[in-house]
């Protein structure tokens, strides 16, 4: 079974300027969830979809959003960069909530 | 909320066995996980212990004490490849996210 996906994997964008990322799942998993990860922070949760809904989110602004579709593929959304957003976006997936989280090679973003 | 401490920084030599200890606060509670991650890499599950005890995985043991909010990832054997950061997580209250520890970085020498 092919294991989560993530694209683009590394990604230079300017401050101010927008990006979207996209993950897909598992075959069979209905649950998504993002992470940031920097160097200072750590692993910090930012948001999980099931069935399309969002179900929790994290302590980030609103200028991080996110979608789920009906195939379970998810993407995030970053508006307005700033050099802060700087980090590995991560994405996991599991079969239900709850059950074990299996993670994507990430997105590498570099705001300049 | 959670919280949850584990060392920062954990040297063995190859062939050696090491213990990464991981002590929590949480709320609720539904179980520790643990993921190893190398430089660049995504983490990758390494165990789960939702009751206590030990689980064996391989090289890779997990325990779990929940009166003592405590567990620990055992690795022996240890192997260059086993150069990693390795992070405890559990899962909070509404098995909505995972919440990490801030990870430990183990250097294995030869």
């Amino acid at each position: 079974k092919a294991g989560v996906t993530q694209t683009p994997r590394y990604l230079i964008k300017t401050r101010g300027q927008q990006v979207t990322l996209s993950c897909s799942p598992i075959s069979g998993h209905r649950s998504v969830s993002w992470y940031q990860q920097t160097p200072g922070q750590g692993l910090q949760f930012l948001f999980e979809y099931f069935s399309e809904t969002q179900r929790n989110k994290g302590n980030f602004p609103g200028r991080f959003s996110g979608r789920q579709f009906s195939n379970s593929r998810s993407e995030m959304n970053v508006s307005t960069l700033e050099l802060g957003d700087s980090a590995l976006y991560l994405c996991a997936s599991s079969f239900s909530q709850g059950d074990t989280q299996y993670f994507g090679p990430g997105t590498r973003l570099t705001v300049l | 909320g959670q919280s949850l401490e584990q060392p920062s920084e954990v040297t063995a030599v190859e062939g050696a066995i090491v213990q990464i200890n991981c002590t929590y606060q949480t709320s609720g509670f539904y179980g520790l996980s643990w993921y190893q991650q190398h430089d660049g890499g995504a983490p990758t599950f390494l165990s789960y212990n939702a009751l206590d005890g030990l689980e064996e995985t391989g090289r890779f043991s997990s325990f779990l004490s929940r009166s003592d909010s405590y567990g620990y990832l055992l690795l022996q054997e240890l192997q260059m490849k086993d150069s990693a950061s390795y992070f405890c997580a559990v899962m909070n209250t509404g098995f909505q996210k995972l919440v990490f520890g801030t990870g430990t970085r183990l250097l294995v020498s030869p």
